[in-house]
Formats: C-alpha cells, sequence, structure tokens
C-alpha cells in the first residue's frame, strides 16, 4: 500500500486518558501535516512536520497536542488528558518535498471518540 | 481574510445533471486551489487542483472554473452519477505557508 497510512482506524478514551495517533507518509514524501475534522465541519489545520522538525504548529492547541515526526517511524499525534470536545476525526496528509506542500494526500484517518 | 466561503451546504441532483458547487475567498496570496472528495469514513481524496493563471481546468468529468477577478471558484461534475454522491470541500493555500484552508464542505447526492 503506497498511500498514507494512519492507526488505530478508531479509538476510544475516557476522559483524562492519552491518546496517541500514528501517521506513515507516502513512500518518497517526507512532508507531513495534520488536521482535525470535527462532525458537520470541514478540516482544520493543526501542525506540519519534517523528519525531526516541526514547522509550523499554529493551528495546535496550545496545551496538551503535541506533535512529532523522528527520524525512523511514524509521526504521531498525542493528546493528554482527553476531554470530550477532543472528540473527533483527525486527518494526516504527506507530499514530497519537491511538491512544496501544495500536493498534499490524505490518509483515511483515526476517530477519536471521548467517553 | 484565511476564510474560503463554499456554498451549498448540500445539494441533490438527478442522474446526469451538472452540480456546481461554489468556493469565495478573500485573501489574494492564495495561489492554489483544490478539491477534495470525502465519502463517509474515509479521507479526503484530492480530485482536481487549478492554479490563478487559468481560467478553467478539465480532468475527466470535473471542471474547475476560476474567476481571478470576483474572487470565485467552482467545481462543475458532468453527467453526475450516483457513485459521485459524496461530500466536496474546496480549499486554498498560500505560497509562504504549509496549511490547506478548507471551505466548510458540500454535501452531494445524486439520485439514480
Amino acid at each position: 500500500n503506497a498511500g498514507v497510512m494512519q492507526n488505530p482506524r478508531h479509538l476510544v478514551r475516557r476522559r483524562g486518558q492519552e491518546a496517541r495517533l500514528r501517521c506513515s507518509p507516502m513512500k518518497g514524501h517526507s512532508h507531513v501535516y495534520w488536521y482535525r475534522q470535527l462532525p458537520e465541519e470541514g478540516l482544520k489545520f493543526m501542525v506540519y512536520l519534517q523528519k525531526e522538525n516541526i514547522i509550523d504548529e499554529s493551528g495546535m492547541p496550545k496545551e496538551r497536542f503535541s506533535a512529532e515526526f523522528p527520524k525512523e517511524g511514524p509521526s504521531i499525534l498525542r493528546i493528554q488528558q482527553v476531554v470530550r470536545g477532543d472528540s473527533a476525526a483527525y486527518f494526516c496528509a504527506s507530499s514530497s518535498g519537491t511538491a512544496g506542500g501544495y500536493e498534499q494526500y490524505f490518509g483515511p484517518g483515526t476517530r477519536l471518540t471521548v467517553t | 481574510q484565511q476564510q474560503v466561503k463554499q456554498s451549498p451546504q448540500s445539494l441533490i441532483v438527478q442522474k446526469g445533471g451538472i452540480p456546481i458547487i461554489n468556493c469565495a475567498y478573500e485573501n489574494t496570496a492564495f495561489d492554489y486551489f483544490p478539491w477534495y472528495q470525502q465519502f463517509p469514513g474515509k479521507g479526503p481524496a484530492l480530485l482536481i487542483a487549478i492554479r490563478p493563471d487559468v481560467s478553467e481546468k478539465k480532468e475527466g468529468r470535473f471542471t474547475i472554473s476560476f474567476n481571478k477577478s470576483a474572487k470565485q471558484f467552482s467545481l462543475h461534475i458532468m453527467d453526475s452519477q450516483p457513485g459521485d454522491s459524496a461530500t466536496y470541500f474546496c480549499a486554498a493555500k498560500v505560497p509562504s505557508g504549509s496549511r490547506l484552508t478548507f471551505g466548510e464542505g458540500t454535501q452531494l447526492t445524486v439520485n439514480p
């Protein structure tokens, strides 16, 4: 599968727990973007990362949310002490370095439910 | 100024009809306007995209019309099919930025 991979596809967490969402970009892509989609809404940008660097995190909530893209392995979006308002679909997208972020290809998403 | 306004919110057409979805923007720095198609439970799929130096782009049954002076662009789906039933999102991007700014989405239903 050469597409963007995300896991888990569905994640249920109780309030106060931690959620870890993983994203493996398309083969050959080194740029990763995370977006959040609330029910019945469009996608909102959260963070843009390259290997070992956070380039733009202006869309990330200031507290409880963090992201990383290590030299080896997938990008991880981490949500600490989840609250009901964090329930949403979280999508990862990737692009190649030469595309300049213009052609972003999305994964299937992780649907987070906070109970 | 970073917003992209999309309309209508929902649209129902008969098979063979030509649904038209419209988007408007304010930020003249946007230089890339893609459309994404999303089926329930799936991620958005890049459908077609346009740059502001052309007024129209066609790919198969999908056409983007772009009006730079009006700061509007639209998606037309020719000979629509029930399989086109999905949510469609327009988006825009500035050259210096990384993020795509998305419209609110249009839920399209194509009846047989």
